[in-house]
């Protein structure tokens, strides 16, 4: 089944300790992004990747990093987490990026996290 | 650079009415738009595209939407809801520049 897999689905946590979601496609797909949704604010894109060794901040990159080592996992990682992170985290995969493919994402089911 | 203006927060509707959520966009090139849906404790998930072609969209779960270029444009309508349509509903734009832009959403509430 084709899917993008997040891990964990809720995490609460304490302020400062580094932690990592997952995310994982199965669909070979060249692009992945990562969201953040908050209530009122939509949809913010932390960072976004074209491909392999390819990142990119998006609207709201501060307190996060990425990597993309393999096509197919893109972690977010924050390295001293704080409050104001406390937020429902969405990982996204599409073929690939722009005009010529159609722009449909694919998401994974989300990632609860609090940071007390 | 697009943008995506979601004109309603939150819609009440009775059940079995018809229903319009409103998207309108800015771009000074042409676009692809999008109506996504999220339903309670899920992600989101693609209700419907307009690519290129026909101006009236026709999606999963009886939804449909109207491109207006003139208007800039893309409300999804569906003519009777259900309390299974309960969700958020977001529309978004992509253009030649690689990012997909999305509104602040529309929750929808059906009312028995």
């Amino acid at each position: 089944e084709a899917q993008v897999t997040q891990n964990p689905r809720y995490l609460i946590t304490v302020t400062g300790k580094k932690l990592t979601v997952t995310c994982s496609q199965n669909m070979n797909h060249e692009y992945m992004s990562w969201y953040r949704q908050d209530p009122g604010l939509g949809l913010r894109q932390i960072y976004y990747s074209m491909n392999v060794e390819v990142t990119d901040k998006g609207d709201v990159p501060e307190g996060y990093k990425v990597s993309r080592k393999e096509k197919r996992n893109f972690p977010l990682i924050l390295e001293s987490p704080s409050p104001n992170q406390t937020s429902l985290y969405f990982c996204a995969s599409s073929l690939s990026a722009g005009y010529s493919n159609t722009g449909e994402l694919f998401f994974g089911e989300g990632s609860r996290l609090t940071v007390l | 650079a697009q943008s995506v203006t979601q004109l309603d927060s939150q819609v009440p509707v009775f059940e079995e009415a018809p229903v319009e959520l409103r998207c309108n966009y800015s771009s000074s090139v042409s676009v692809y738009l999008f109506w996504y849906v999220q339903y309670p404790n899920q992600g989101l998930q693609l209700l419907l595209k307009y690519l290129s072609g026909s101006t009236l969209v026709k999606g999963i779960n009886g939804f449909e939407a109207e491109f207006n270029k003139s208007q800039t444009s893309f409300h999804l309508r569906k003519p009777s809801v259900h309390i299974s349509d309960t969700a958020e509903y977001f529309c978004a734009v992509t253009a030649n520049d690689d990012k997909i832009i999305f509104g602040k959403g529309t929750r929808l509430h059906i009312l028995p």
